[in-house]
């Protein structure tokens, strides 16, 4: 099991450069993926989803990845801002009738002025 | 945009005591949903609600949890009688349908003495 107080992986960029997150996930029957920010103090806001029919879709400055061989996602934000400074995760939804995530560990994004 | 809100933001209760925590989900939503978030840690599922039931809950999700549906707007999740490792932030969710993406509220921090 998972210890208290988990050490986030952390991942710290310079202003302007672009970001890589990276995510496994653990269900080879997920067909749906979600990448949430989590800001301090606040809830996981929605950034962008993926289906397994595609392995790749485009946001507003946002890619994401989805490797269903190696059961890998990846979130890659273009032009990162100091807004952009906040916990990732990736979610995994293994029942698309009952929409219950599956949550992995977050990584910590550190934006650099 | 709409949104989903949760209150009260923080609640203090003793061991023992009951609690019932508060969710407002987006209005045209079908779907609803609570997890859980102890500190430093990752979010974790509860409990989904479709149609005035139970569509699927997790482990945590015991006896000792209950979800309602009292209106047409709230959904409250009530935990009868409080642990201290029940102490956690307490996130509510909804979609439109199942295999869409969740929204979530800002959370409500449970703190059990």
């Amino acid at each position: 099991g998972e210890s208290v107080g988990l050490h986030l992986p952390t991942l710290s960029v310079q202003e302007g450069d672009n970001s890589i997150i990276n995510c496994a996930y653990s269900n080879s029957a997920s067909d749906y993926f979600i990448w949430y920010k989590q800001e301090s103090g606040k809830g996981p806001q929605f950034i962008i989803d993926i289906r397994s029919n595609m392995d790749k879709r485009q946001g507003q400055r946002v890619t994401v990845l989805l490797n269903k061989t190696v059961k890998h996602l990846s979130l890659q934000i273009a032009a990162t801002q100091p807004g952009d400074s906040a916990v990732y995760f990736c979610a995994e939804n293994p029942s698309r009738s009952q929409g219950n995530l599956i949550f992995g560990k977050g990584t910590k994004l550190s934006v650099k002025p | 945009e709409p949104e989903v809100t949760q209150t009260p933001s923080h609640q203090v209760t003793q061991m023992g005591q009951e609690v019932i925590l508060r969710c407002v989900p987006i209005s045209n939503h079908l779907y609803f949903y609570w997890y859980r978030q102890i500190l430093g840690q990752k979010v974790e599922f509860l409990v989904s609600f479709y149609n005035n039931e139970i569509s699927e809950k997790s482990e945590i999700f015991d006896d000792q949890f209950s979800v309602e549906r009292p209106d047409g707007s709230n959904f409250t999740l009530k935990i009868r009688s409080t642990k201290l490792e029940d102490s956690a932030m307490y996130f509510c969710a909804s979609s439109d349908r199942g295999d869409q993406p969740q929204h979530f509220g800002d959370g409500t921090r449970l703190s059990i003495l």
